[in-house]
C-alpha cells in the first residue's frame, strides 16, 4: 500500500530562519510522482513541485529547495530565509502512475508552518 | 495555465437536504476528475474517482449512494451530497487530469466549504 508520512505536525520559526519539512513515503511502484502543495488559510491548494521517481536531482526554486533520496524514500522540502507569508500547511503527496499520467494522490497529514515576525 | 473551478465556494444547508457541487475544467478537457474531502485540521482524503461516461470509483468507506457523482462531459463533474448531515460538513476539493497530455499532473479547484446545520 502507498503511504506518505509527515512526522512534523507543527513547526514554528522566526522570520529569516531556514526550515526543513520532512516527507517519507512508501510504495511498491517503481514509477511514481511526488508532490508538495501549500495550503494557506483560504484552503486553496498551491502546487509547488512535482518530481518523478526517476529524477533524483535536487531542485531549487528561489527560496525553496527539495531533496529527493530514493534510498531513504524521502522527499524533503527546505525554505531558506523564511517569511511570514510562508505560514501555511504544507502537504507532501504521492501519486501512482497509470498510462503515463498521474492517478489519485495520497496525501501526508500535513505540516503546519508558522513563521513569526 | 490549466484552471479548475468549483461552484459554490461555500454552502450552508439544513440537515436532510441535498447539495450539489460542480467541478469544471475551464481550459482543458478531463476524462478523469478526483473528489477529495478534508475535515478541519486534517489531510485530504480521496473520496472517489470520476470518469467521463462511466460510473465513478469510490474509495473504501465512502457511501456511493450518499455521495452521487456524475461526470457527464469532459469538462464537468458533479458531486451531490444527498440527505446531508452535520458530520458531512467538510471542505470538498476536486482535481482534474487533462487528457491527451501524457505525464500531465492534476489541477485542483479552489474547494467548496459545506456546513450542514
Amino acid at each position: 500500500a502507498q503511504k506518505v508520512t509527515q512526522a512534523q505536525t507543527e513547526i514554528s520559526v522566526v522570520e529569516k530562519e531556514d526550515v526543513t519539512l520532512d516527507c517519507v513515503y512508501e510504495t511498491r511502484d517503481t514509477t511514481y510522482y511526488l508532490f508538495w502543495y501549500k495550503q494557506p488559510p483560504s484552503g486553496e491548494l498551491v502546487f509547488l513541485i512535482r518530481r518523478n521517481s526517476f529524477d533524483e536531482q535536487n531542485e531549487i526554486s528561489g527560496r525553496y529547495s527539495w531533496n529527493f533520496q530514493k534510498s531513504t524514500s524521502s522527499f524533503n522540502f527546505t525554505i531558506t530565509a523564511s517569511q511570514v507569508v510562508d505560514s501555511a500547511v504544507y502537504f507532501c503527496a504521492l501519486s501512482e502512475v497509470r498510462g503515463g499520467a498521474t492517478n489519485k494522490l495520497i496525501f501526508g497529514t500535513g505540516t503546519l508552518l508558522a513563521v513569526q515576525p | 495555465g490549466a484552471v479548475v473551478s468549483q461552484h459554490p465556494s461555500r454552502v450552508i444547508c439544513k440537515s436532510g437536504t441535498s447539495v450539489k457541487i460542480e467541478c469544471r475544467s475551464l481550459d482543458f478537457q478531463a476524462t478523469t476528475m478526483f473528489w477529495y474531502r478534508q475535515f478541519p485540521k486534517q489531510s485530504l482524503m480521496l473520496m472517489a474517482t470520476s470518469n467521463e461516461g462511466s460510473k465513478a470509483t469510490y474509495e473504501q468507506g465512502v457511501e456511493k449512494d450518499k455521495f452521487l457523482i456524475n461526470h457527464a462531459s469532459l469538462t464537468l463533474s458533479t458531486l451531490t451530497v444527498t440527505s446531508a448531515h452535520p458530520e458531512d460538513s467538510s471542505f470538498y476539493i476536486c482535481s482534474a487530469r487533462p487528457i491527451y497530455r501524457v505525464g500531465e499532473t492534476q489541477y485542483f479547484g479552489p474547494g467548496t466549504r459545506l456546513l450542514v446545520l
